[in-house]
């Protein structure tokens, strides 16, 4: 079957970093989304990596490793409106999102 | 701005009267999705449309239909709303299928409760 893990939640503080991160069992792979959710709200697409390596934009950067069926999201400068749901999905060889089921992250002060 | 809307923002509905869930989008993409998502879960894909070529998920309920009279908007119609239908139900769309790049673009959602 296809799967995707990340951990149910995380904590941290203002101003500090983080790393949320998802492994992944899929047939085929064509891309790994992560996706941003605030509570009562739809996702919203942050990043997008095919290759391995790593991809920054701004605070957050994301990672991949194929060969490991892992990525990271990175989060720097921690604001408290980065308290979300990060969702991580995989395109597997028929093009379909297979999705996580998010990791809920806390901002405390 | 191009955008998707979803209307409306709450649903609430009786068990078993039918109800339908609207989506617009101003992007001009292809592909429209409609997912489910109950609390704390990942989004689970119910059908999409590539254009007006219509795609069922294998263990979507009968009870779920949809329509796409154009390419703007789309129809999540329930026939008979069971308690288990609450959801915040996603609307999105993609440019293209079948391409790995190709990013999904999801509405505020539409928030069912079945009372």
């Amino acid at each position: 079957g296809q799967n995707i893990d990340q951990p149910t939640e995380m904590t941290a503080t203002e101003g500090a970093i983080v790393q949320i991160n998802c492994t992944y069992q899929t047939s085929g792979f064509n891309g790994l989304f992560w996706y941003q959710q605030h509570a009562g709200e739809a996702p919203t697409f942050l990043s997008y990596n095919v290759l391995d390596g790593l991809e920054e934009k701004g605070r957050f950067s994301s990672f991949l490793s194929r060969s490991k069926g892992y990525s990271y999201l990175l989060l720097k400068e921690l604001q408290m409106k980065d308290s979300a749901s990060y969702l991580c999905a995989v395109m597997d060889s028929n093009y379909q999102l297979i999705w996580g089921a998010g990791t809920k992250l806390i901002i405390k002060p | 701005d191009a955008m998707v809307i979803q209307n409306p923002r709450y649903q609430v509905t009786q068990f078993g009267k039918p109800v339908t869930l609207s989506c617009s989008q101003t992007l001009n993409h292809n592909v429209m999705y409609w997912y489910q998502q109950k609390s704390s879960q990942a989004p689970k894909l119910l059908f999409h449309y590539y254009d007006k070529d219509f795609n069922n998920e294998a263990d979507t309920p009968d009870n779920f239909q949809s329509r796409r009279p154009n390419t703007s908007f789309c129809f999540l119609d329930i026939r008979s709303p069971g308690l288990g239908d609450a959801a915040m139900y996603l609307c999105a769309t993609s440019r293209e299928e079948g391409k790995g790049s190709d990013t999904q673009y999801f509405g505020p959602g539409t928030r069912l409760t079945v009372l």
